[in-house]
């Protein structure tokens, strides 16, 4: 069965530059979520989106932003990057359908950036 | 907001021994709970989802949880530990009051000896 894919795998950064993770979701899939795990931490909640609209906000900073496109697709941009950014970043999606609570989040294997 | 609390943040058990992963909630409206197993580097994995009627739940790999409201729990258990259950185990909730979104505990590290 297809899974959510990430792209790229690994980036390495220094400070002070951008950063653009991609996201495709798992076909039909309706909502999109981006987590950030720092090392031996759990993944805190960033950013989700349902059917393109930004749905709910989490711990996202202000130097970074997201968005989902027609295809589904979605991508996290980061500038001005800091060494603290350095962490796995994950993306999810889920089928939230008719409201359906409780629709169990799919991830892919995640992104690691490394800001040096 | 929902929160959860897994006690532990290792844990060590023998190969064929029982395995034992706790986690409580903090919800004001019926949560829905559910358990994530990470390998090194990779995703999340779902390993199981309670949401309504039976609140005993079986999931992939022989692991099953546990709802129970009066403890405000969601245990994970398996029987019988094996080597390949070695990983970062989450345990996760979301009650639709705060969004769709998933909050995670803070995860417990499972190491099975042989």
């Amino acid at each position: 069965a297809a899974g959510v894919i990430q792209s790229p795998r690994h980036l390495i950064k220094e400070k002070r530059e951008t950063a653009t993770l991609k996201c495709y979701p798992i076909p039909r899939h309706d909502t999109v979520y981006w987590y950030q795990q720092g090392p031996g931490q759990d993944p805190q909640f960033l950013i989700s989106f349902y059917e393109k609209m930004q749905s709910d906000k989490g711990s996202i900073p202000d130097r970074f932003s997201a968005q989902q496109f027609s295809d589904y697709h979605s991508e996290l941009n980061m500038s001005s990057l800091e060494l603290g950014d350095s962490a796995l970043y994950f993306c999810a999606s889920s089928l939230r359908g008719g409201g359906t609570w409780g629709s169990p989040l799919h991830f892919g294997n995640g992104t690691r950036l490394t800001v040096t | 907001a929902q929160s959860v609390t897994q006690l532990g943040s290792h844990v060590s058990v023998s190969e064929g021994a029982l395995v034992l992963l706790r986690c409580n909630y903090s919800s004001s409206v019926p949560p829905y709970l559910f358990w994530y197993v990470q390998y090194p580097n990779q995703g999340l994995q779902l390993l199981l989802k309670y949401t309504t009627g039976a609140t005993l739940v079986k999931g992939i790999n022989g692991f099953e949880a546990e709802f129970k409201k009066s403890e405000t729990s969601f245990h994970l258990t398996k029987p019988s530990a094996h080597m390949s259950d070695a990983a970062e185990y989450f345990c996760a909730v979301s009650d639709g009051n705060s969004g769709y979104a998933l909050n995670f505990g803070k995860g417990t590290s499972l190491l099975v000896t042989p």
